[in-house]
């Protein structure tokens, strides 16, 4: 149990156009999801929080208006990269968290590589 | 602001080697630690979590311990094996972020099992 999936697992873009990146929880439902990106050899970084039914809340220094989060179902969260640049070429993983388990046990998607040309 | 250190950056021991990896963090009201896995372009595998009031788990050839007032933990891994070969990421539930919950990670211990 506790399955959380991203699709796609890779996604090649070109300069300017935007990407939608899906999490899902496939097995229970996640009142809070988290988003984070990856640069190569480097951690995790938090981008934001996501709670079903609200705005997101964003780490500083994430812009909201390029990074756009909707969390409309209890299984769901999509993270849309706006006007894509080479900058934001990135791993990106999800998170959930599962009702019956810990305040901080999070349950982490498979990621999705993103590539901008 | 917490912060997660992890040291070394990179590891490399022959196979059967046991081996210990560090994690440290700034801040220690913590409500929990975590060890996780990453191969290569995948997501993360959770290992070991370790409650603030424990001092420490085991997994079969894993171990690990928290000392949450020195602010530390470390993974011990016994036998060493090529397939222990990925990075290695110690992450903090870090109270200070409220109802948010949130996870502070470290940067990770590339670990390789030479064969």
């Amino acid at each position: 149990g506790a399955v959380v999936s991203q699709h796609p697992s890779r996604v090649i873009c070109k300069s300017g156009t935007s990407v939608k990146i899906e999490c899902r929880s496939l097995d229970f439902q996640a009142t809070t999801m988290f988003w984070y990106r990856q640069f190569p050899k480097q951690s995790l970084m938090l981008m934001a929080t996501s709670n079903e039914g609200s705005k997101a809340t964003y780490e500083q220094g994430v812009e909201k208006d390029k990074f756009l989060i909707n969390h409309a179902s209890l299984t769901l969260s999509t993270l849309t990269v706006t006007s894509a640049h080479p900058e934001d070429s990135s791993f990106y993983i999800c998170s959930a968290n599962h009702p019956r388990a810990g305040p901080y046990e999070q349950y982490f998607g498979p990621g999705t590589r993103l590539t901008v040309t | 602001k917490q912060e997660v250190t992890q040291i070394p950056a990179a590891l490399s021991v022959p196979e059967g080697e046991n081996l210990v990896l560090n994690c440290s963090f700034t801040d220690s009201a913590i409500y929990n630690l975590q060890w996780f896995r990453q191969d290569p372009g995948k997501g993360l595998t959770s290992l070991l979590l370790i409650q603030s009031s424990q001092r420490e788990q085991t997994s079969g050839r894993l171990n690990a311990s928290l000392d949450k007032s020195s602010g530390r933990s470390t993974l011990y891994i016994a036998a060493s094996q090529p397939g222990d070969s990925a990075t290695y990421l110690c992450a903090v539930g870090d109270i200070s972020s409220g109802s948010a919950r949130q996870l502070t990670f470290g940067s990770g211990t590339q670990l390789t099992v030479l064969p």
